[in-house]
């Protein structure tokens, strides 16, 4: 079954704003990921978060990780037309291998 | 480095004949895994391999998909007598030994079975 849940489902923001989206899990993690995929593209890789970590910020993107909560959270500053995309985030469980797994990712939509 | 190459890029097989998908990792990464997607979903887990193992086939359909990765050459994913519930989308992955890395994703195989 699928392991997390993004939510919105979509978002349509204005090119400039900031752009959250949320991701909830079922089972202890040992990683939390986020990637993003264009229209019709492979996925590209844009952070990891260790279960012991908080927080980790990559250029405008700034993502959190409640573990308590079971949640993460993506926040993209200052949006950008490309920054259209759907945003997916993915989990793996600790004591195990490396398979990861999805969830069903936010579209968001940055006009401009 | 070229990073995960995936071919062909556009499969297109009638019902019944057989597709066969390669992914060859990124140079240094002995674990791949295999994906699918339809359209406006997420990722399924498929199959996850290292060379000539295959570590986890939970996501696979039991008959008729298959996968290997040969200790020389690429990783196929092979579906036999597809049919139309097989259009899809096949995403390869793969990451370097040990724990804690993020994907490398190829740019997929977009399968019709007309």
């Amino acid at each position: 079954s699928q392991q997390g849940e993004e939510d919105p489902q979509a978002l349509s923001i204005q090119e400039g704003e900031n752009a959250t989206m949320n991701c909830s899990y079922k089972t202890s993690i040992n990683n939390l990921q986020w990637y993003r995929q264009n229209s019709g593209r492979g996925l590209v890789h844009l952070i990891l978060i260790r279960s012991n970590e908080r927080e980790k910020h990559s250029g405008r993107l700034r993502v959190t990780l409640d573990t308590s909560k079971k949640s993460s959270s993506l926040l993209i500053t200052a949006s950008r037309a490309a920054d259209t995309a759907s945003y997916f985030c993915a989990t793996d469980r600790p004591g195990g291998y490396q398979k990861v797994t999805f969830g069903t990712g936010t579209k968001l939509q940055v006009i401009p | 480095n070229a990073g995960v190459m995936q071919n062909p890029r556009h499969l297109v097989r009638r019902r019944g004949q057989e597709a066969r998908l390669r992914c060859s990792p990124m140079k240094g990464h002995s674990h791949v895994y295999w994906y699918r997607q339809l359209p406006e979903e997420g990722l399924k887990f498929m199959v996850y391999l290292q060379k000539e193992n295959i570590i986890d086939e939970s996501g696979m359909p039991k008959e008729r998909f298959s996968a290997e990765f040969p200790k020389e050459g690429p990783s196929i994913l092979r579906i036999q007598q597809v049919v139309r519930g097989d259009s899809a989308a096949y995403f390869c992955a793969s990451s370097p030994p040990g724990y804690g890395y993020g994907y490398t994703f190829g740019s997929g195989t977009r399968l019709t079975v007309v």
